[in-house]
């Protein structure tokens, strides 16, 4: 079993449509989680980064943590076709060497 | 500022051939970082490096080698390649807990 689990997807859209993204953990010791978004012939680039369960929101992108249930979540809204990507989920404990989940490649139609 | 910069962008070997895949950053960051991405696979740490003068291995280090020629240089070497690592090969560096990614080299090992 993997230490991440990402469902790969993929995820198709209208435009203006809530894009949902989860992630599910097994190692307890994680304490950092990012989300990353990864055009297609490009690196990942970082979009959240949190470390404490709830939420976290930035303009159109909500974090959400549960390490009691070792589940994290990222939300978007109003989705864009700009937003159509690859999303990687990201954990790490204390050496900040990072899991990835597979990731999850988005399509937002116009 | 360029962040992260990769050398070859792609690169075509033969079974048996080695090649030194080259990385830079210019944030000043103390940690680098080599992973692989395969198709449904995510990103897997290969080596990594905490600081200058220090190199560890990550989830799939056999058949790499790295070296961390400064605080700004990190190069992963393969000493005879083989078709299983055809992949897209990423570079990263560290600013506390928020790893910045390279464009990536793309390998193919015929």
């Amino acid at each position: 079993q993997k230490e991440v689990e990402q469902d790969p997807g993929p995820l198709s859209v209208p435009e203006g449509a809530i894009v949902s993204l989860n992630c599910t953990y097994s190692n307890s010791a994680f304490q950092y989680f990012m989300w990353y978004r990864q055009y297609s012939r490009k690196g990942p680039e970082l979009l959240m980064y949190t470390y404490s369960s709830g939420n976290k929101e930035d303009g159109r992108f909500t974090a959400q943590v549960d390490k009691s249930s070792k589940y994290i979540s990222l939300f978007i809204r109003d989705s864009q076709p700009s937003d159509s990507a690859t999303y990687l989920c990201a954990m790490s404990d204390n050496d900040y060497k990072l899991s990835f989940g597979a990731g999850t490649t988005v399509t937002v139609r116009a | 500022n360029a962040g992260v910069t990769q050398t070859p962008k792609f690169q075509v070997l033969k079974t048996g051939q080695s090649m030194t895949l080259q990385c830079a950053q210019d944030m000043n960051h103390n940690s680098m970082y080599w992973y692989r991405q395969d198709p449904g696979m995510g990103l897997r740490l290969i080596y990594y490096s905490a600081s200058e003068g220090t190199t560890d291995k990550g989830e799939v280090p056999n058949g790499y080698n790295v070296s961390r020629l400064n605080k700004r240089e990190f190069s992963l070497r393969l000493e005879s390649a083989a078709p299983s690592q055809t992949s897209v090969y990423f570079c990263a560096s560290d600013g506390v807990g928020e790893q910045y990614f390279g464009p990536g080299t793309r390998l193919t090992v015929t």
